[in-house]
């Protein structure tokens, strides 16, 4: 199975900060990977796909970017409703892994 | 829009069985792959099953292949996850979700969740 590692597990900042979530594969997925968000009590909400592709209504200040095994999610300026636990997730292969996630809280 | 709900969670005992339930709406059933994924309390995202759009083919995480099974009923839009011989490690909150693709096309990503049912397994 395909592991999914990421970094840091919780991440703490300000509204306006910039912050960067690492992904990193056990081996190449090529540009399988999304990234969700999950806030407490609601499923996870699809953000990107294909490394760095934005689905629709998310918006801009999110990036993703990374190929191969090393990937990342950007916030550019941190927003109150951005604090939230994120998910990589690879679909390269069966059986489709997460990461174990990275909560951004209030610094 | 679309819509997925789960139904069927509950307090079960080590060793029983369960049966889960997902009712769609909101899109054409029939064309989609559709995945389990559990979240056990405070803890992450875990991938438990992926049925193909018309019931083909059927995919399943190592720690629950032999117990779980998986079908839908395409006249009915609905999806069943048969949990049989449960654990304590099975507890957890089990999302229904619609997978990325298209027919045979599945994709693995997934842009629709319901909110989910809990299971309980505890003596």
């Amino acid at each position: 199975d395909i592991q999914m590692t990421q970094s840091p597990s919780t991440l703490s900042a300000s509204v306006g900060d910039r912050v960067t979530i690492a992904c990193r594969a056990s081996q190449t997925i090529r540009s399988r990977l999304a990234w969700y968000q999950q806030k407490p009590g609601n499923a996870p909400n699809l953000l990107i796909s294909e490394a760095s592709t934005l689905e629709s209504g998310v918006p801009s200040r999110f990036s993703g970017s990374g190929s191969g095994t090393e990937f990342t999610l950007t916030i550019s300026s941190l927003q109150p409703d951005d604090f939230a636990t994120y998910y990589c997730q690879q679909y390269n292969g069966y059986p489709w892994t997460f990461g174990q996630g990275t909560k951004v809280e209030v610094k | 829009q679309v819509q997925l709900v789960e139904s069927g969670g509950g307090v079960v005992q080590p060793g029983g069985s369960l049966r889960l339930s997902c009712a769609a709406s909101g899109f054409t059933f029939r064309n989609y792959g559709i995945h389990w994924v559990r979240q056990a309390p405070g803890k992450g995202l875990e991938w438990v099953a992926l049925i193909w759009y018309d019931g083909g083919d059927k995919y399943f995480a190592d720690s629950v292949k032999g117990r779980f099974t998986i079908s839908r009923d395409n006249s009915k839009n609905t999806l069943h996850l048969q949990m049989n011989s449960l654990r304590a490690e099975d507890t957890a909150l089990y999302y229904c979700a619609k997978d990325g693709g298209y027919g045979t096309m599945v994709r693995g990503v997934i842009p629709a969740w319901g909110q989910g049912t809990l299971v309980t397994v505890s003596s």
